[in-house]
């Protein structure tokens, strides 16, 4: 079955630190998505990134970069020079097709990340 | 621009009234989500749609039915909601392929008293 741990609940920073939240995944088939989203305060869930089960390249977007190792099942996100309005709660999920491609996405239990001024 | 809209962002309902959160999507997309949102919990998948009049259960199901009589909207129903069904409720929809990020609404914020 499918899961996704964030084991981070909570993470506070001060302004221009550097912050990494963590996502590990289980999955029994080798192909898969991954995809981290940002909910800010407004509510609304904001995609960031999908990564694909055959591409371990790392990605970087401007200060948002992201680090897939399938070795030890994991997808961490970094967030370079943190800025206030990074606070918000991140959710990492996991999708995996199958032949129907109907399969829901599983989500993580998000980590609230608050960056201090 | 892609958009999905739920009717009301904040409810207060009475227990055992028949509540109805409806959602609208325009972009055509074939697959529709509701997921239900509670502190330490995270995202709870409740009902899922893929398609017109088709439905199927998620992990939490009990206590919520749904409908899909258009493709562009996906209602969920709490025929007697319960203070237990207080909760942050998200739609989001996605194009047909798996491999696709759904888009999501902004929530609906639901207490039950």
């Amino acid at each position: 079955a499918q899961k996704v741990t964030q084991a981070q609940t909570e993470i506070s920073v001060v302004e221009k630190e550097d912050v990494t939240l963590d996502c590990v995944y289980e999955t029994r088939d080798t192909t898969y998505y991954l995809f981290w989203y940002k909910q800010p305060p407004s509510g609304e869930l904001v995609f960031l990134i999908r990564r694909n089960s055959f591409d371990e390249q790392n990605e970087i977007s401007g200060r948002y970069s992201w680090n897939f190792q399938k070795s030890t099942s994991s997808f961490n996100f970094t967030i370079t020079a943190s800025q206030v309005v990074d606070s918000a709660v991140y959710f990492c999920a996991l999708s995996e097709p199958v032949n129907s491609g109907n399969t829901p996405l599983v989500f993580g239990k998000g980590t609230r990340l608050s960056v201090i001024a | 621009d892609v958009k999905v809209t739920q009717s009301s962002r904040y409810l207060v309902k009475r227990t055992g009234e028949k509540v109805f959160l409806e959602c609208v999507q325009d972009m055509d997309h074939e697959n529709m989500f509701w997921y239900r949102q509670d502190p330490g919990l995270g995202l709870r998948l409740i009902y899922f749609s893929y398609d017109v009049k088709m439905k199927e259960k998620g992990d939490i199901p009990e206590g919520y039915s749904v409908s899909r009589e258009k493709k562009e909207r996906f209602s969920l129903i709490l025929e007697s909601a319960s203070t237990n069904q207080t909760s942050m409720y998200l739609c989001a929809s996605r194009y047909r392929a798996n491999t696709g990020e759904l888009f999501f609404g902004e929530g609906s914020r639901l207490t039950v008293l």
